[in-house]
């Protein structure tokens, strides 16, 4: 489809073991942004990418978060050491990046579960 | 500063009735809205959005309204129906980034 696509769905973990989540944005989008929503809350912002700029890495919570964009087009974000805390959905969402605009098309989202 | 919080309330409206869902932001520099609705086990799906030069829009069944005054958004929507059921969110952008900032979100459960 033609959607923004994220993998895995669902990932389930031990505690202390290091994961990989992964968003394939709508082709064409030059802003990427990872959100992290717990359950029954809102959206926290953790990471934004436009084009070749550098990202803005303001909300990743510590210096166990990590993400990347190879090629400006995949972004891979990693959590290290993971804890009970970082069970969430991740979502990913991409737009045309825009200034001043810019409907963002969301993912359906990694379900994280750290055991 | 930013105006994302933790706590998720809840609107419960009869099925046929209007929904009026309420959003305050914090940034007067922002300058673009946007509403976005989020069914159960699925990403947040754009609805309507708004520029600052504006103090109502409408879609269909939707209307959004802005008070830059007093930095309030709110989301109607028209004869609610059940799949409307779901959680809303605000998303503020300001005109110096592309960072989008969201609500707490409010749930809207439709009462047959």
């Amino acid at each position: 489809g033609a959607g923004v696509s994220q993998s895995p769905s669902n990932k389930v973990t031990e505690k202390g073991k290091d994961v990989e989540l992964r968003c394939d944005p709508i082709s064409g989008h030059t802003a990427l942004y990872w959100y992290r929503q717990s359950l029954g809350q809102g959206l926290e912002f953790l990471i934004y990418f436009q084009g070749n700029s550098a990202p803005d890495k303001s909300g990743l919570p510590s210096d166990r978060f990590s993400a990347e964009r190879t090629g400006g087009s995949v972004s891979t974000l990693t959590i290290q050491r993971t804890q009970q805390e970082d069970s969430a959905v991740y979502l990913c969402a991409s737009s045309l990046g825009t200034s001043g605009t810019g409907e963002l098309f969301f993912g359906e989202g990694s379900r994280l579960t750290v055991l | 500063g930013e105006s994302v919080g933790l706590h998720l309330p809840t609107l419960s409206v009869q099925e046929g009735d209007n929904s009026i869902i309420n959003c305050a932001y914090s940034n007067s520099a922002s300058d673009y809205f946007i509403w976005y609705k989020q069914e159960s086990g699925k990403g947040p799906q754009f609805i309507i959005d708004i520029r600052s030069n504006m103090d109502k829009r409408q879609g269909q069944r939707v209307t959004v309204l802005l008070n830059k005054t007093v930095k309030h958004l709110s989301l109607q929507i028209a004869a609610t129906q059940p799949g409307d059921s779901a959680v809303y969110f605000c998303a503020e952008i300001d005109n110096y980034g592309q960072n989008f900032v969201f609500g707490p979100g409010t749930r809207l459960s439709v009462l047959p």
